[in-house]
């Protein structure tokens, strides 16, 4: 029962355009998400999180979007840069508990 | 600041042998470690939470047996690799919740790889 989706695989971005990542979840009692970018063979990097109680949360070039109706969070990252070519994992939370995350997906970011 | 380390980065072993893998968490305390399993191209895949002086919780289809988890301080805890096989090699990550810092947060080690013949 794969309770956080990535649907897609791979990415590919023209460098100083808009990546947009999606993850979709069917537990409506998640709380909390985060968005993690990883290297390989590297441990994952915490980018952006999101309390279930708000649809929106901006970090500099990273937005991360819930519609909780929809059970679907996006990452918005803009302007993409070459150095943003990663696998991004989503995350979910239940009371602070343990993470469950999606699949994965590979951004390439093209020059 | 919240920086996770393992050791070692990479280990090759023989069948039938036993390897250990270190999580420290460098400038924080860490009351509950987690331990996961990523295979190639996969998502990562909790085996594990490690509460500092108390037993692990496992999770559903990984065997506490083979997969020994020890929390003996706020810093560190180990995964040991009992009796392994080629099947077990596979990429393992440790990640720490900040006890002081936001609950949901996890930071992550490096990862270790594991190779065995």
């Amino acid at each position: 029962d794969q309770q956080v989706k990535q649907n897609s695989p791979s990415l590919s971005v023209q460098e100083g355009r808009i990546s947009i990542l999606n993850c979709d979840y069917t537990n409506s009692m998640f709380d909390y998400f985060l968005w993690y970018k990883k290297y390989p063979a590297e441990g994952p990097t915490f980018l952006i999180s999101i309390s279930s109680i708000k649809d929106k949360n901006e970090d500099g070039r990273f937005t991360v979007f819930l519609n909780k109706s929809a059970k679907h969070l996006s990452l918005h990252i803009v302007p993409s840069q070459p150095g943003d070519s990663a696998v991004y994992f989503c995350a979910a939370s239940l009371g602070a508990q343990k993470l469950v995350f999606g699949q994965g997906t590979r951004l390439t970011i093209n020059p | 600041g919240a920086v996770v380390s393992q050791h070692p980065s990479r280990v090759i072993c023989k069948s039938g042998t036993s390897v250990k893998i270190e999580c420290r968490s460098l400038d924080f305390q860490a009351t509950t470690m987690f331990w996961y399993r990523q295979f190639p191209k996969q998502s990562l895949m909790l085996m594990a939470t490690s509460n500092e002086g108390s037993k692990a919780t496992y999770e559903q289809g990984v065997e506490k047996d083979k997969f020994l988890i020890n929390h003996a301080s706020l810093t560190l805890s180990t995964l040991t690799v009992t009796s392994a096989h080629p099947e077990d090699s596979s990429f393992y990550i440790c990640s720490a919740r900040d006890t002081d810092g936001y609950s949901y947060e996890q930071y992550f080690g490096p990862g270790t790889r594991l190779t065995v013949t």
